[in-house]
């Protein structure tokens, strides 16, 4: 049973216009939510982290909201960028920094 | 500071062979965490260390072992391949909490024919 699940596999968008990436969980238990962006032949990149005690964090144009009651997240780029092209997997912990359980990764397309 | 670093970036098997994927971090952090990642699928946790000595299993631990003699290395080893491990293997580390973030390392390719 998937306990991270990105319902999108692929979301295309035009440059300059927002893109809004979606993750849900099932495990209460989870504490700590973070976005990761991959491209091919290369490992994951942090790029922003939230926990429960918050319900958004900021880190310029990145912004990530939790709905802790509704048990998701989501992932906003504004604006987004061509170089913003990739896979973008959704991850979440009990703790921190360990054991973190991915979704299955939505592919971000960002056109000129 | 290299960061994460794995070796090999590539490697093919047999089935039945044995080999060790090592990972290495000059970060000095405390835990370190092992990856695979199949086709449309995100990645599964096999393995994870929260310090030299300590580790436990995580998703899809089987067929895998791991030990933890020092802080900057947490090898990942096959006792005996088989197809079903063919993947792409990460290793991960973090400095212990309050931080969240995990650093991946440039992964492994494992073809296990």
């Amino acid at each position: 049973d998937q306990q991270v699940k990105q319902n999108s596999p692929s979301l295309s968008v035009q440059e300059g216009r927002i893109s809004i990436l979606n993750c849900d969980y099932t495990n209460s238990m989870f504490d700590y939510f973070l976005w990761y962006k991959k491209y091919p032949a290369e490992g994951p990149t942090f790029l922003i982290s939230i926990s429960s005690i918050k319900d958004k964090n900021e880190d310029g144009r990145f912004t990530v909201f939790l709905n802790k009651s509704a048990k998701h997240l989501s992932l906003h780029i504004v604006p987004s960028q061509p170089g913003d092209s990739a896979v973008y997997f959704c991850a979440a912990s009990v703790y921190p920094g360990t054991a973190l359980i991915f979704g299955k990764g939505t592919t971000l397309s960002v056109s000129s | 500071n290299a960061g994460v670093t794995q070796t090999p970036k590539f490697q093919v098997l047999k089935t039945g062979q044995s080999m060790t994927l090592q990972c290495a971090q000059d970060m000095n952090h405390e835990y370190m965490s092992w990856y695979r990642q199949d086709p449309g699928m995100g990645l599964r946790l096999i393995h994870y260390s929260v310090g030299a000595g300590i580790t436990d299993q995580g998703e899809v631990p089987n067929g895998y072992n791991v030990s933890r003699s020092t802080t900057e290395d947490f090898p990942l080893r096959l006792l005996s391949a088989a197809p079903s491990q063919t993947s792409v293997y990460f290793c991960a580390s973090s400095p212990p909490p309050p931080t969240d973030t995990q650093y991946f390392g440039p992964g492994t390719r494992l073809t296990v024919l």
